[in-house]
C-alpha cells in the first residue's frame, strides 16, 4: 500500500467490543502478510502473519482474514482492551527481503 | 534475548554535524534492516544488509551511509542532513535471508531533529 495524507484513519471503539481493522494490498502476486502494531514512542511489534495459500490465521485475541480476491486484509481484535490503543500497520512482502507497509490505521480504545 | 536496541534514543544534530546511529541484535539473525519514518506515516525501507553486505539501497541519498561490522550491528552514519530528514529511525532484524519466516523484528527507534 502507499501512504497518502496527513491523516491516520482512526477506529475508535469501547473497551470490550471487538475491533475490525482494514487493509488494502496492490499486488496481487503477493504472498505473505503481516500486521505490526506500534505504540507511540516504540518501534512496530508483530501481532500476526498469514501466507497466501490460507484465507484465515487465528493467534491470541487475533484473527487475520485474507481475501485474495478482492485483494483484502483485515485484523479483528477479540474484546478489545485499553493496552490495544496503537497504529496498526498491515504490510506485505514486496521482493526479497522487502516488506512494505500500509498507511496505518490509529486504534483507539475507550474504557 | 528478541530484543533490537537502538541508540541513541535521541539525536539533535545541526546541518554540518556527522554523527551515527548504532542497532544491535543477538538474536542470530543475518538479515538487519533501517527504516525511516516520518510522523503519521508508515516505515519506508532505507537498507538491507544480508549476511553483512548491502543487498539493497532504497535510493537514499549519500549523506546517509550504512554498515554492518559485523552480523549482529549495524550502523547509519549521519553526515550533512537537512532539515527534512527528521523522522524516526527504525532498526530491524529477521532470520535468515529469504528463509521461511519474513518476520522482522524492530527496534525503539532514534528519534532525530536535524536543526
Amino acid at each position: 500500500g502507499e501512504s497518502v495524507g496527513l491523516h491516520l484513519p482512526t477506529l475508535s471503539v469501547q473497551e470490550g467490543d471487538n475491533s475490525i481493522i482494514n487493509c488494502a494490498y496492490s499486488n496481487s502476486a503477493s504472498d505473505y502478510f503481516i500486521w505490526y502494531k506500534q505504540e507511540s514512542g516504540k518501534g512496530p511489534q508483530f501481532i500476526i502473519d498469514i501466507r497466501s495459500n490460507m484465507d484465515k490465521r487465528q493467534g491470541q485475541r487475533v484473527t487475520v482474514l485474507l481475501n485474495k480476491t478482492v485483494k483484502h486484509l483485515s485484523l479483528q481484535i477479540a474484546a478489545t482492551q485499553p493496552g490495544d490503543s496503537a497504529v496498526y500497520f498491515c504490510a506485505e512482502k514486496a521482493g526479497f527481503q522487502k516488506l512494505v507497509f500500509g498507511t496505518g490505521t490509529r486504534l483507539l480504545v475507550s474504557p | 534475548d528478541t530484543e533490537v536496541t537502538q541508540t541513541p534514543k535521541h539525536l539533535v544534530m545541526g546541518m554540518t554535524n556527522k554523527k551515527s546511529l548504532k542497532c544491535e541484535q543477538h538474536m542470530g539473525h543475518r538479515a538487519m534492516y533501517w527504516y525511516k519514518q516520518k510522523a503519521k506515516k508508515p516505515p519506508e525501507l532505507m537498507f538491507v544488509y544480508s549476511y553483512e553486505k548491502l543487498s539493497i539501497n532504497e535510493s537514499v541519498p549519500s549523506r546517509f551511509s550504512p554498515e554492518c561490522p559485523n552480523s549482529s550491528l549495524l550502523n547509519l552514519h549521519l553526515h550533512a542532513l537537512q532539515p527534512e530528514d527528521s523522522a524516526l529511525y527504525l532498526c530491524a532484524s529477521s532470520q535468515e535471508p529469504g528463509g521461511f519466516s519474513y518476520e522482522q523484528y524492530f527496534g525503539p527507534g532514534t528519534r532525530l531533529t536535524v536543526t
